[in-house]
């Protein structure tokens, strides 16, 4: 069946810092890839979705591109934020049978 | 838009009692999810339904889960008797379909005692 591995977490890393969350999946045909975004207290966001091979995804500084021949949709931010820290989830969607999630990485980002 | 919306946000019982968990949908939307999350297993799917019919309850732990939604705007998660194992942030999210994204509640945060 289709499954999403992401880095286990946490991630803690200095405000500035260049940040990398790695994600592969496992799934049959060609899924939509998606990263979701957890605040504390609150249901997921969506932070940037991809829905073919080499797109890439953006939104509010983080960036992932679709890689087909790797089957990974690395997550990546130049310059990290402490509003930034949050757990992140990634997603694929094979038709419409909903969302498969990694387990999630929590990133925390000191000052 | 008031979002999704999920009641309670909090819920504490007893094993053995009844548990009834509540989401309304986006206005418009026809796709509605429940997931569970727990630190052990992530986010799992249980059940989605499209236009108020059940399509994949493969993801429904037991037989004492149940889900319903009676209409476009309204969905329960049931669980009856509760187990100190189903103790979890269960989500509701809902989508348009096609390629538009899943939109989620903030969850009701159930401890089972």
């Amino acid at each position: 069946g289709d499954s999403v591995t992401q880095m286990e977490g946490p991630v803690t890393l200095s405000e500035e810092a260049f940040l990398t969350i790695n994600c592969t999946y496992t799934a049959t045909g060609y899924p939509s890839l998606f990263w979701y975004v957890q605040y504390p207290g609150e249901g997921l966001q969506l932070l940037l979705k991809a829905t073919k091979a080499d797109d890439k995804g953006s939104n509010k500084g983080f960036e992932a591109t679709y890689r087909k021949e790797t089957t990974s949709f690395h997550l990546e931010k130049g310059s990290v934020q402490v509003s930034d820290s949050a757990v992140y989830f990634c997603a694929l969607e094979r038709g419409a049978d909903g969302l498969t999630f990694g387990k999630g990485t929590h990133l925390i980002i000191q000052p | 838009d008031a979002g999704v919306i999920q009641s309670p946000r909090h819920e504490v019982t007893e094993m053995g009692q009844e548990v009834t968990l509540r989401c309304k949908p986006i206005s418009g939307h026809n796709s509605l999810f429940w997931y569970r999350q727990t630190m052990m297993r992530g986010l799992e799917l249980l059940i989605y339904f499209n236009n108020n019919v059940p399509i994949d309850d493969s993801g429904m732990p037991e037989d004492r889960f149940s889900a319903k939604m009676p209409n476009a705007s309204f969905s329960t998660l049931k669980i009856q008797p509760s187990e100190p194992r189903d103790s979890a942030v269960y989500f509701c999210a809902s989508s348009s379909g096609g390629d538009s994204p899943l939109h989620f509640g903030n969850g009701t945060r159930l401890t089972v005692t």
